[in-house]
């Protein structure tokens, strides 16, 4: 299953509102999280199955969607939160989008 | 606390075999499916293999299917990827992360992860 995300780069002010789609090649039911890296370091498991927060994860950062169309939405973005978001769905064996890199305006 | 720390990596010649660790401490591996999962410079993320909690089931993506395997020391707690006839593409950061699920099949959702360890595969 390829996972497809848009945009690539969303240039961004703090305090402002983030929106980032996946897209899969064929249904993936709710089997989507998002991930969100900083540069050298490890990925962060943000969402799992499409809606569900992590252990830790702000309230500001919220997933929706199912099927093929899945939103990232960060309700108003803080300093640390630019970084690359990366889609991964686990409903074949695991594989992840090219990432959106939100970075400052 | 969880932590995973990843050893093992450097540079091999194309051919030639790497074996990467990872040491995890806050958790038992008995009790939780673990992945490996690689970066190449640069690019995206792509899983290479499980390990199911109980050690005995594993996958592997199609990519390194036949080279690569993933096996574990519960006496030492320690994650390993045995990897033969590297090539080229292989070259990546090498990721073992932790399975969301405790026990049972794994979610392959990945909620910890190591600080990843460098494999450059040149002559």
């Amino acid at each position: 299953i390829v996972l497809t995300q848009s945009p690539a780069t969303l240039s961004l002010s703090p305090g402002e509102r983030a929106t980032l789609s996946c897209r899969a090649s064929q249904s993936v039911s709710s089997y989507l999280g998002w991930y969100q890296q900083k540069p050298g370091q490890a990925p962060r498991l943000l969402i799992y199955d499409a809606s569900n927060r992590a252990t830790g994860i702000p309230a500001r950062f919220s997933g929706s969607g199912s099927g093929t169309d899945f939103t990232l939405t960060i309700s108003s973005l803080e300093p640390e939160d630019f970084a690359v978001y990366y889609c991964q769905q686990r409903s074949n064996w695991p594989t992840f989008g090219p990432g959106t890199k939100v970075d400052i305006k | 606390q969880v932590q995973l720390v990843e050893s093992g990596g450097g540079v091999v010649q194309p051919g030639r075999s790497l074996r990467v660790s990872c040491a995890a401490t806050g958790f038992s591996l008995r009790d939780y499916a673990m992945h490996w999962v690689r970066q190449a410079p640069g690019k995206g993320l792509e899983w290479v293999a499980v390990l199911w909690y109980d050690g005995n089931i594993k996958y592997y993506a199609d990519s390194v299917k036949g080279r690569f395997t993933i096996s574990r020391d519960i006496s030492k707690n320690t994650l390993y990827l045995q990897m033969n006839s590297l090539r080229v593409e292989d070259t990546a950061v090498y990721y073992c992360a932790r399975d969301q699920d405790y026990g049972d099949q794994p979610e392959y959702y990945f909620d910890y992860w190591g600080q990843g360890t460098l494999v450059t595969v040149s002559s």
